[in-house]
């Protein structure tokens, strides 16, 4: 069964605490790994779009990485524009996503 | 650029009643169109996707139902609604682009 899984459920950091979400997935004939950000009652923001393992992309202070069963998203140097709830999945089916939030 | 209206923004409707979502793209021509569900403490749950005119593809067994009548026009409809049916309702082009979404409450 196709499943994917994002960790943790929420996370809280200091500004400038760095740290990284996680999504693992098992989907047969995945066309791409998305990542998105959403804010409170709107709707997902593209991030990036990650189709091979070891693949990297970096917009500003996010990083997503893809291996062949999950993919991180690393935050360098939060701050609290960065709060939001960061989804990741393909394009039939995603995790939860993780809500972040970053104190000042 | 590309922009994705939805329209209502939000709804309250009671069981048993019609449902009839719009959702309509700008600035770009035969697009994929996605319809998406996002429950309270769930994550996105694809409902339907259509590559054309009267193409609709079904991704979950349910009492919705969708259709293109034109190239940049989806819509998404009910006969009688669930209360199962509440949530954020998502238009999407490409999974590249999401539209602003309504938010249904069935009471």
């Amino acid at each position: 069964e196709d499943q994917v899984t994002q960790s943790p459920e929420a996370l809280r950091l200091q500004e400038g605490e760095s740290s990284s979400l996680n999504c693992s997935y098992t989907v047969s004939g995945l066309r791409g790994l998305f990542w998105y950000r959403q804010d409170p009652g709107k709707g997902p923001e593209f991030l990036f779009t990650l189709y091979s393992a070891g693949e990297e992309k970096e917009k500003e202070r996010l990083k997503a990485t893809l291996t062949k069963k999950e993919s991180f998203l690393h935050i360098t140097a939060p701050k609290p524009e960065d709060s939001a709830t960061y989804l990741c999945g393909g394009k039939l089916i995603f995790g939860q996503g993780t809500e972040l939030s970053v104190k000042p | 650029s590309q922009t994705i209206h939805q329209w209502p923004a939000t709804l309250v409707q009671p069981v048993g009643s019609p449902l009839s979502l719009e959702c309509t793209v700008e600035g770009t021509s035969n697009p994929n169109l996605y319809w998406y569900r996002q429950a309270a403490g769930r994550g996105l749950q694809l409902l339907f996707y259509s590559v054309g005119i009267g193409q609709i593809s079904s991704e979950v067994p349910q009492n919705l139902s969708a259709s293109r009548p034109q190239d940049r026009q989806f819509i998404l409809s009910s006969k009688k609604l669930l209360l199962s049916d509440s949530g954020f309702y998502l238009c999407a082009w490409n999974n590249d682009f999401f539209g602003p979404g309504t938010r249904l409450t069935v009471l």
